[in-house]
């Protein structure tokens, strides 16, 4: 069965990166593609960028260039980085199977606060 | 962005009744290659969202046939027949026909 893991801090502080680690287990990340999906507190989501099987990246132009998704084929895990942080990107963070997103994470709860 | 726009928001519903719920588009989803790439979500309280619809219609593994999804062009439909306690939470729908992929706004689904 797939199964997958978010992991990080649930407190950032305003300017700095917030760092997330998605462990996969059940299937490997060099097939298929790998997401980052956020959900905001009053309850809009927000697709945030995939890693392909192959390592190629897409990402949401609304972050601009604030964000990085990487691997480790390894240790079959994809990382989230998002830089420059503000209030507004406090949110659960899910990684997800795509596409569509079949399967998820449990969330992480990541709050920007000084 | 496409904006996807549900409704309605909140959904009282009776256990046993039936529920629908409406998903239009700011543009067509269907794609160069033909397909429909619109797809429903549940999340229910305290867990992560499930895929319950894939491409308009078709029901994901374990999906009960209670779920049906139907629609095209900008306008889909989720319906759920004979409610269950478990169907209640928050619904969303998904476009990923066009970059960046965009959910709906989603819809309460809760008890009358």
């Amino acid at each position: 069965e797939v199964q997958l893991q978010e992991s990080g801090p649930g407190l950032v502080k305003p300017s700095q990166s917030l760092s997330l680690t998605c462990s996969v287990t059940g299937y490997s990340i060099t097939s298929n593609y790998w997401g980052w999906i956020r959900k905001f507190p009053g309850n809009k989501m927000e697709w945030m960028g995939y890693i392909s099987y192959s390592g190629s990246t897409s990402y949401n132009p609304s972050l601009k260039s604030r964000i990085s998704i990487t691997r480790d084929t390894s240790k079959n895990q994809f990382f989230l980085q998002l830089n420059s942080v503000t209030t507004e990107d406090t949110a659960t963070y899910y990684c997800a199977r795509e596409a569509p997103a079949d399967y998820w994470g449990q969330g992480v709860m990541v709050t920007v606060s000084s | 962005d496409v904006v996807m726009t549900q409704t309605p928001v909140s959904l009282p519903v009776s256990l046993g009744g039936q529920a629908s719920i409406s998903c239009r588009s700011s543009q067509s989803l269907v794609h160069s290659n033909g397909n429909t790439y619109l797809h429903w979500y549940l999340q229910k309280p305290g867990q992560s969202p499930q895929l319950l619809i894939y491409r308009v219609s078709n029901r994901f593994s374990g999906v009960p046939d209670r779920f049906s999804g139907s629609g095209s062009g900008t306008d889909f439909t989720l319906k759920i027949s004979r409610v269950e306690p478990e169907d209640l939470g928050d619904y969303y729908c998904l476009q990923s026909t066009h970059f960046p992929r965009t959910f709906g706004g989603g819809t309460k689904l809760e008890l009358k």
